[in-house]
């Protein structure tokens, strides 16, 4: 599977839109992006996946851009309780493993 | 979302004893599900992988006589930590992939604190 590449660390004020950004400049055609995201001392909580067209659901937005190299989650409201490790990966299949980089540590601030 | 659930969430045992972690898929069948293992400031670590009636696949470097994986029904996976050493304290996760084929995410469980004294 490809690998991500994502800043270790994000701020954001509680309230305004948290923007993360993820490269994945080798992905390849049948990859997805996926987006997890873990509070402390929880399991990983799903939070979006897409090919490469935009997505969004109730939690977030996901948006690939054209040629697939890189993609940003937007969380458009964010709160305290979006703080977290944000992990975003790519794979092949729902059938093949998630392998968990770094991610990045979002801190909501009030 | 599908729920996965996890049990214990914690468990404090001595050194040299067996632990068994339960993985528990509540609203789907999981023919796959997955075994990570965190260290505190770091990522998640896959371990193995259980396929319901097969023998577990393990990653590289994971001591499979160690750390028993039985996943006996499509909705049960377990995790046993055979002679638990305070090494093995960690925090354990599980996870099932959702039914549906190639466009699908993969469910956690909430994880189990072990610690080894």
């Amino acid at each position: 599977d490809a690998k991500t590449t994502q800043p270790p660390s994000m701020d954001c004020a509680e309230g305004r839109a948290a923007n993360l950004p993820c490269n994945h400049s080798t992905i390849s055609g049948n990859e997805y992006v996926y987006w997890y995201r873990q509070i402390h001392s929880q399991g990983p909580q799903y939070i979006i996946h897409g090919l490469k067209n935009n997505e969004t659901n109730e939690m977030a937005s996901l948006i690939i851009t054209e040629d697939r190299k890189s993609s940003t989650l937007i969380l458009p409201h964010a709160t305290l309780r979006d703080t977290a490790v944000y992990y975003c990966i790519v794979r092949v299949s729902g059938y093949s493993t998630l392998t968990f980089g770094k991610g990045t540590m979002l801190l909501v601030s009030p | 979302g599908a729920v996965v659930s996890q049990h214990p969430s914690w468990v404090i045992c001595k050194s040299g004893t067996s632990v068994k972690i339960e993985c528990r898929s509540l609203d789907f069948q999981a023919t796959t599900m997955f075994w990570y293992r965190q260290f505190p400031k770091q990522s998640l670590m896959l371990m193995a992988t259980s396929n319901e009636g097969s023998k577990a696949t393990y990653e590289q470097g994971v001591e499979k006589d160690k750390f028993l994986i039985n996943h006996a029904s499509l909705t049960l996976s377990t995790l046993t930590v055979t002679s638990a050493h305070p090494e093995d304290s960690s925090f354990y996760i599980c996870s099932a992939e959702s039914p549906g084929g190639i466009d699908t995410e993969a469910f956690f469980g909430q994880g189990t604190r072990l610690t080894v004294v």
